[in-house]
């Protein structure tokens, strides 16, 4: 079956250190997104990329990073910049087009201990 | 600015009642528009679309949407509620700023009693 998969779905994180989570789709889709969600704030659009070796910085880019070394990946890393990494985080892809659909992964959610 | 504004952080209907939640956009291009819905830590479906070629849609579990350019709205409704249709709803719109960037409301949380 077609989709997009996260992984892990629940992620600890100590405070100072970095993680990374992970986004794969075999949906052949080009464009390729990460979204933060916070209760009561929708979903905030971190990173995004177009095309292979190609990314740009969403609304809320500060203290996250990304590659995009392979179509079908678009890992994000947390880093210790990020001082509120708690939240939930959900990988799209879409094919292109304005009125073209978004497909999300299951989500990872991020906590900080 | 283009945006999307969900009224009401939360509905709550009795199971059988009508479903209608509110979402109104701005835009100063004709704007396509999205209802997504979302189960506890699960990632977001799509409910349906709405790209112009007709003002009122229909999408999967019996909910539709109208398209409403007088009012800039895009309400989704359904006639009968079912305690399954419990999850939150996000309206979305799509932006092209040099990529298809997509807006999202919110969110309302339906909460459905027996």
């Amino acid at each position: 079956d077609g989709g997009i998969t996260q992984s892990p779905k629940y992620l600890f994180r100590k405070e100072g250190q970095n993680v990374t989570l992970s986004c794969e789709q075999n949906l052949n889709h080009d464009a390729m997104y990460w979204y933060r969600q916070d209760p009561g704030q929708g979903l905030r659009l971190i990173y995004y990329s177009q095309i292979v070796n190609d990314f740009q910085k969403g609304d809320i880019a500060e203290g996250y990073s990304v590659s995009r070394e392979k179509k079908e990946s678009f890992p994000l890393t947390v880093t210790s910049a990020q001082k509120n990494p708690t939240a939930f985080y959900l990988c799209a892809s879409s094919a292109p087009g304005l009125n073209t659909e978004a497909f999300f992964g299951q989500g990872t959610r991020l906590t900080v201990v | 600015a283009q945006s999307v504004t969900q009224l009401g952080s939360h509905v709550s209907v009795s199971e059988g009642a009508l479903v209608l939640l509110r979402c109104n956009y701005s835009s100063s291009v004709p704007p396509y528009l999205f209802w997504y819905v979302q189960y506890p830590n699960q990632g977001l479906q799509l409910l349906l679309k709405y790209t112009s070629a007709a003002t009122l849609v229909k999408g999967i579990n019996g909910f539709e949407a109208e398209f409403k350019k007088s009012e800039t709205s895009f309400h989704l409704t359904k006639p009968s509620a079912h305690m399954s249709d419990a999850a939150e709803y996000f309206c979305a719109m799509t932006m092209n700023t040099g990529f298809q960037k997509l807006v999202f409301g919110t969110g309302t949380r339906l909460l459905v009693s027996p």
